[in-house]
């Protein structure tokens, strides 16, 4: 499978933990989005990565959310001291470099804060 | 502020018929719009495109309708068949934004009954 794949699937954690997502591209794109999803809403843009960059955070990443994308490959999102508002179905996307390539979504990660 | 609005939260059809689904945008700087569905537990799925330069795409039984004037876009699915069945997600992007990241509507969720 090429696709978009994200690990974990599934993540519940207690208020206060620190959590971390995985997100491998399709091999050959180098841009890479994170966007966030809650119940009722559309997906929402966390952040932005060209190749290892991360060109662009939107304001709803707080201090406690950091995103690498180390080499350029696979990325990984970590939130810290959990809060129950990130609860929340946390998606990643991949496009390639040319203009306005549709971007491929992956399954997502859902996380529960307890 | 909602910059895509899909203002009917749910639609049904019979399968066969027509659906028509909705989008308002409000942001003049919108130059890329797409649809994507998303069934439950996976990630959105792209559908269609269309560029600010067109005003209609089509792609088998698939049409997008882009009115500029209107800040206005709908998707046209004939005939519905209940594979269909899904929930509907209207994305615009801005080439200026130089990430090319979507900005999502709330969706549809589409209903094709047998």
């Amino acid at each position: 499978d090429t696709g978009v794949s994200q690990d974990p699937r599934h993540k519940i954690t207690k208020r206060g933990q620190n959590v971390t997502f995985r997100c491998d591209p399709i091999s050959e794109h180098n841009r890479l989005y994170w966007y966030r999803q809650t119940l009722g809403q559309g997906p929402e843009f966390l952040t932005y990565f060209q190749n290892e960059a991360q060109l662009e955070k939107s304001r709803l990443l707080s201090d406690r959310f950091s995103a690498e994308r180390p080499k350029g490959s696979f990325s990984t999102l970590e939130i810290q001291r959990t809060e129950q508002g990130d609860s929340a179905m946390y998606l990643c996307a991949s496009s390639a470099r040319t203009g306005y390539d549709e971007q491929f979504f992956g399954p997502g990660t859902r996380l529960t804060v307890l | 502020d909602q910059q895509v609005k899909q203002n009917s939260p749910s639609l049904s059809v019979q399968e066969g018929r027509i659906s028509i689904l909705n989008c308002d945008y409000t942001n003049s700087m919108f130059d890329y719009f797409l649809w994507y569905k998303k069934y439950p537990a996976e990630g959105p799925t792209f559908l269609i495109s269309i560029s600010s330069i067109k005003d209609k795409n089509e792609d088998g039984r698939f049409t997008v309708f882009l009115n500029k004037s209107a800040k206005h876009l709908s998707l046209h699915i004939v005939p519905s068949q209940p594979g269909d069945s899904a929930v509907y997600f209207c994305a615009a992007s801005a080439s200026t934004s130089g990430t090319y990241k979507y900005i999502f509507g709330t969706g549809t969720r589409l209903k094709v009954l047998a």
